[in-house]
């Protein structure tokens, strides 16, 4: 099992729709990354979180430490969000690497 | 402010040859980390340097190497490449003195530069 697991793995919507990504992760973590990756490979990070809830436009990220699960939610969404969301946690109080999960692929039709 | 460059950003190669990937992380940023990522998969960390050593290494063989010049520009070589070397290789770079800080990295990643070996 993947240490860190997001679902859907392809989502498609209609202009207009509210998203939502999720991320769980079965190890104990010291922060947590949305990224956003488009055709051709550029990534952008979107969110670095410890606790609570962030928001950026029209993104939002949300993350529960006890039931180890993010959220990334997209409102009014649009089909320039059409890319691939990634979840990636690092883990705690070791010299380990940070964990990605193998993305969500969104496709907002328009 | 220029963010974090990556060359070539694309390059073909044939079995047991050897490549080098170039990486300029972003003013201000000290510490590079390494990302192999096949298509369709997420990232695996590769190797983070710091202070032109090897601070944090993943799950990959010895085949893989790199470097960090004292302008923190990095480079990462992979000798006897293999098919299942063909991937998108990524760099990213973050500031040392805030992962101390904060015990998270802030990530500034490249395009990425995608190796076919044929």
């Amino acid at each position: 099992k993947n240490e860190v697991e997001q679902s859907p793995q392809n989502l498609t919507a209609q202009e207009g729709e509210f998203i939502t990504i999720n991320c769980s992760y079965s190890v104990g973590i010291s922060a947590l990354h949305w990224l956003q990756q488009h055709p051709g490979g550029g990534i952008v990070s979107l969110f670095m979180l410890s606790s609570g809830k962030k928001k950026h436009g029209r993104l939002i990220a949300t993350i529960n430490i006890q039931e180890k699960h993010s959220s990334l939610h997209i409102t009014a969404s649009h089909p320039r969000d059409s890319a691939v969301y990634i979840c990636a946690v690092e883990r705690a109080a070791s010299d380990d690497k940070i964990i990605f999960g193998k993305g969500t692929r969104l496709h907002i039709l328009p | 402010d220029a963010g974090v460059t990556q060359s070539p950003t694309h390059l073909i190669k044939t079995r047991g040859q050897q490549v080098t990937l170039r990486c300029s992380p972003k003013s201000g940023h000290d510490t590079v980390s390494w990302y192999q990522q096949a298509l369709g998969q997420g990232p695996q960390f590769i190797f983070q340097y710091y202070e032109e050593e090897e601070r944090q290494r993943g799950n990959f063989p010895d085949r893989f190497s790199g470097h960090q010049f004292p302008n923190y520009s990095s480079e990462l070589n992979v000798n006897a490449l293999l098919l299942g070397d063909s991937a998108l290789y990524l760099c990213a770079s973050s500031p040392y003195r805030l992962i101390m800080i904060s015990g998270a990295n802030v990530l500034t990643f490249g395009a990425g530069s995608r190796l076919t070996v044929l």
